[in-house]
């Protein structure tokens, strides 16, 4: 299986800041990583597919990049409403696999 | 607007089955792969099943292999995820996905708790 490590777990930043998330392969994923966000008690939303492509509605503030085995999530100029838990997952290979996470909260 | 509205969760004793339900609506039923993704309390997703359109392929990690079963019935836009055999550590919150690769969208989950 595809392992996924998700860095940092956990992550304060202020209002306006940027914020990076990083996700790393276990083996070459080809760019088939896709970013999903949920908000307190909410189901997950997409956010990036193919590594670098935005779903339609999700704020150009978001943005994907990476290849390979290392792939990264940007939020610039944090807002309130991004306050979630982030998540990378592989669909390269079955099984499809997650990150473990990555809290965001305000500073 | 795409909808999937899962049902069918609950408490249930270590050994013993539940089934699970999910009703899609909003986009053709029958042309989408669609999947089960669960979160236990406080924890990351996993993936738990796929079935293609028309239910000939199905697809699961090895965790559920052999205990859980995936259908549908495109007639009725309907899911569906038979659990047998339920563990502890099948507690978890199950959502229904719309699976293109990705899982672009997703229900609302349904909580399954196998407690005794």
């Amino acid at each position: 299986d595809i392992r996924m490590t998700q860095s940092p777990a956990s992550l304060s930043a202020s209002l306006g800041e940027t914020v990076n998330i990083e996700c790393l392969a276990s083996e070459d994923i080809y760019s088939d990583l896709a970013w999903y966000q949920q908000k307190p008690g909410k189901s997950p939303q997409l956010l990036i597919y193919n590594a670098n492509s935005l779903q339609n509605g999700v704020p150009s503030r978001f943005s994907g990049s990476g290849s390979g085995t290392q792939y990264s999530l940007k939020i610039n100029s944090l807002q309130s409403e991004d306050v979630a838990t982030y998540f990378c997952q592989q669909y390269n290979n079955y099984p499809n696999t997650f990150g473990a996470g990555t809290k965001l909260e305000l500073k | 607007e795409v909808q999937l509205v899962e049902s069918g969760g609950g408490l249930v004793q270590p050994g013993r089955s539940l089934k699970l339900s999910c009703a899609a609506s909003g986009f053709t039923f029958s042309n989408y792969y669609m999947a089960w993704v669960r979160q236990a309390p406080k924890k990351g997703l996993e993936w738990v099943a796929t079935i293609s359109t028309s239910g000939s392929r199905t697809y699961y990690p090895d965790s559920v292999k052999g205990r859980f079963t995936i259908s549908r019935d495109n007639a009725k836009s309907s899911l569906y995820l038979q659990m047998n055999s339920l563990k502890s550590e099948d507690t978890a919150t199950y959502y229904c996905a719309r699976h293109e690769y990705v899982f672009a969208y997703w229900g609302q989950g349904t909580l399954v708790t196998v407690s005794s």
